[in-house]
């Protein structure tokens, strides 16, 4: 399974958007890049997820480069309630979650 | 609300000792998926069921184990305890394993171990 790379964490103002980047270098052709976020210690919380083009939908926006080897997910316009951590996955046969982003949003 | 369940939400429990962990997925989802969240490990994947049958298996112990039931509820059992053990247990669900299947996380079980 392709392992992901992401900064350990980031701040962003309240109203701008966030953009959270991943490095996914060793992604195969069939592997899905996914985004989930958990907020303390609640269970994970799916954002988006996608292949080759980028997708949108109410939450966020995920960009994908075109040699698929970085990926980033980008919140419009970020509220105090986004401040969590932010999980990109890239699937193989199954998640496997790395560290993640630690998306603080300052008021 | 994920749709996901699972009980109970705090359990607490001495070393040694066998606990069982609950969930039931969301309607139709036929795939469960366990995952352990220590302070220290971060989450990782234990097991995966399908419609009954186990899938593939993670970074599971020996000691803990694992079914999934007829009404697709599944149950964690975990024996043995020890100190270690003490996590999140999350339990997700899925409609099937495919590569573009998102997994639903349930709000997760504390499992204290003295």
């Amino acid at each position: 399974d392709a392992k992901t790379t992401q900064p350990t964490s980031m701040d962003c103002a309240e109203g701008r958007a966030a953009n959270l980047p991943c490095n996914h270098s060793t992604i195969s052709g069939n592997e899905y890049v996914y985004w989930y976020r958990q907020i303390h210690s609640q269970g994970p919380q799916y954002i988006i997820h996608g292949l080759k083009n980028n997708e949108t939908n109410e939450m966020a926006s995920l960009i994908i480069t075109e040699d698929r080897k970085s990926s980033t997910l980008i919140l419009p316009h970020a509220t105090l309630r986004d401040t969590a951590v932010y999980y990109c996955i890239v699937k193989g046969n199954q998640f496997y979650f790395g560290t993640g982003t630690s998306l603080t949003v300052i008021p | 609300d994920s749709g996901v369940t699972q009980t109970p939400k705090h359990l607490i429990t001495a070393t040694g000792q066998r606990v069982t962990l609950r969930c039931s997925p969301r309607s139709g989802d036929l795939s469960v998926y366990w995952y352990q969240q220590s302070l220290d490990q971060g989450l990782q994947f234990l097991i995966q069921y399908y419609n009954g049958e186990e899938r593939a298996k993670g970074n599971i112990l020996e000691r803990f184990s694992a079914q999934q039931f007829p009404d697709l509820h599944s149950e964690l059992n975990l024996s043995s305890l020890e100190l270690g053990d003490s996590a999140l247990y999350f339990c997700a669900s899925s409609v099937d394993p495919a590569h573009d299947s998102e997994q639903f996380f349930g709000p997760g079980t504390r499992l204290t171990v003295l």
